[in-house]
């Protein structure tokens, strides 16, 4: 079975810019989560979605937001970056019914903002 | 709000060694503890996790101790190896209504030495 998959993993944007990153969750997956991992601030919980409706949301301004698609493939979007959001974003994946420890997470898409 | 404090921030530990890494967390234990392993350029990949009614879980070197009335579970990884270098994460649960949602603690980066 394939992994998650995120693309692209390399990304470099300009202040003020936005940014769409891509999730693929494993194959049967339907709920996806992203994180966002900084040096500082480690790993942070950005927001879930299952079913194309996001479940949960963590304490990110609104600029951050996100989609899912009926195939369970996940899209989140950053508007007016700003260089603070320079980080690794993890989409995780998970199976329904499963424990919220059991997440597969995918490379990550490596942001900087310059 | 879920909150998880994670100790040391790095640790040096020979081949052969015991390394031990600390995780305190703060709300109710409700679901699995888990510990995540994750190396340069990959995501995080779960390595082990605990029920909250289990004092201890045993898999091959790593072993989790879960101190219920103390709010605290700690990882053990048992002849350290150079393979086992790499930043580990603990983890918790939100709460009931939080889905998927993990609560990370800062990482520890380990280093095994030959």
């Amino acid at each position: 079975k394939a992994g998650v998959t995120q693309t692209p993993r390399y990304l470099i944007k300009t202040r003020g810019q936005q940014v769409t990153l891509s999730c693929s969750p494993i194959s049967g997956h339907r709920s996806v989560s992203w994180y966002q991992q900084t040096p500082g601030q480690g790993l942070q919980f950005l927001f879930e979605y299952f079913s194309e409706t996001q479940r949960n949301k963590g304490n990110f301004p609104g600029r951050f937001s996100g989609r899912q698609f009926s195939n369970s493939r996940s899209e989140m979007n950053v508007s007016t970056l700003e260089l603070g959001d320079s980080a690794l974003y993890l989409c995780a994946s998970r199976r329904q019914g499963g424990r919220p420890h059991e997440q597969y997470f995918g490379p990550g898409t490596r942001l900087t903002v310059t | 709000q879920q909150q998880v404090k994670q100790s040391p921030q790095s640790l040096i530990v020979q081949k052969g060694g015991i390394s031990i890494i600390n995780c305190a967390y703060e709300n109710t234990a409700f679901d699995y503890f888990p510990w995540y392993q994750q190396f340069p350029g990959k995501g995080p990949a779960l390595l082990i996790a605990i029920r909250p009614d289990v004092s201890e879980k045993k898999e091959g070197r790593f072993t989790i101790s879960f101190n219920k009335s103390a709010k605290q579970f700690s990882l053990h990884i048992m002849d350290s190896q150079p393979g086992d270098s790499a930043t580990y994460f603990c983890a918790a649960p939100s709460d009931p209504t939080s889905y998927g949602k993990l609560t990370f603690g800062q990482g520890t980066i380990l280093t095994v030495h030959p």
